[in-house]
């Protein structure tokens, strides 16, 4: 089956630490995203990525950083200089960055503790 | 203003209804428009997408585009309680970036 999968699905994060959200697709879809979902509000894009070692900031990138290495891995880091980092993550694929629909993966809640 | 403006609602209707959701854009060179259904805890999933100035049709959805108001909606008729959820438009801007609305909550009645 095609799709995207997410792991870890909980994440718990002590503050000050480092913590990698991976993503991974087989699709074969060249465009990756990385959005944030604070609860009651919409998505905010962190980071995106049209090919491989290619990826661009979204609109919250301070605090995170992301690789693209290979065409089917878009893993997320987070950093310590991230001072609120309790979200759903959500990954996503597309075909291409234009005119085509985004698949999601079924995210990662991480909480700081 | 925001780039993706919807209403937060929530929006009530009873079943069997029709359930009309409404978002508003900014940057007039957006491109491509969605529709996703997200229930709660859930990832989006797409209803809807479309292109081009007018209506598309898809079984109890219907998409509706206008681009001189900068404008797009989405009607979902005879409503059932399996369509309570959160709905996010979304919109592809000039520069390639997708931008999502905050989500209207839809409430379906029984």
């Amino acid at each position: 089956d095609g799709g995207i999968t997410q792991s870890p699905k909980y994440l718990f994060r002590k503050e000050g630490q480092n913590v990698t959200l991976s993503c991974e697709q087989n699709l074969n879809h060249d465009a990756m995203y990385w959005y944030r979902q604070d609860p009651g509000q919409g998505l905010r894009l962190i980071y995106y990525s049209q090919i491989v070692n290619d990826f661009q900031k979204g609109d919250i990138a301070e605090g995170y950083s992301v690789s693209r290495e290979k065409k089917e891995s878009f893993p997320l880091t987070v950093t310590s200089a991230q001072k609120n980092p309790t979200a759903f993550y959500l990954c996503a694929s597309s075909i291409g960055l234009k005119n085509t629909e985004a698949f999601f993966g079924q995210g990662t809640r991480l909480t700081v503790v | 203003q925001k780039e993706v403006e919807q209403n937060s609602g929530p929006l009530s209707v009873p079943e069997g209804a029709i359930a009309s959701l409404n978002c508003t854009y900014s940057d007039r060179g957006s491109q491509s428009f969605f529709w996703y259904r997200q229930y709660s805890g859930k990832s989006p999933e797409l209803i809807m997408f479309i292109y081009s100035n007018g209506d598309k049709e898809d079984g109890r959805f219907t998409a509706q585009l206008n681009k001189a108001s900068q404008y797009v909606s989405l009607l979902i008729r005879d409503s059932q309680p399996s369509d309570s959820a959160t709905y996010l438009c979304a919109v592809t801007t000039g520069g390639f970036k997708t931008i999502f609305g905050a989500g209207t909550r839809l409430f379906v009645k029984a």
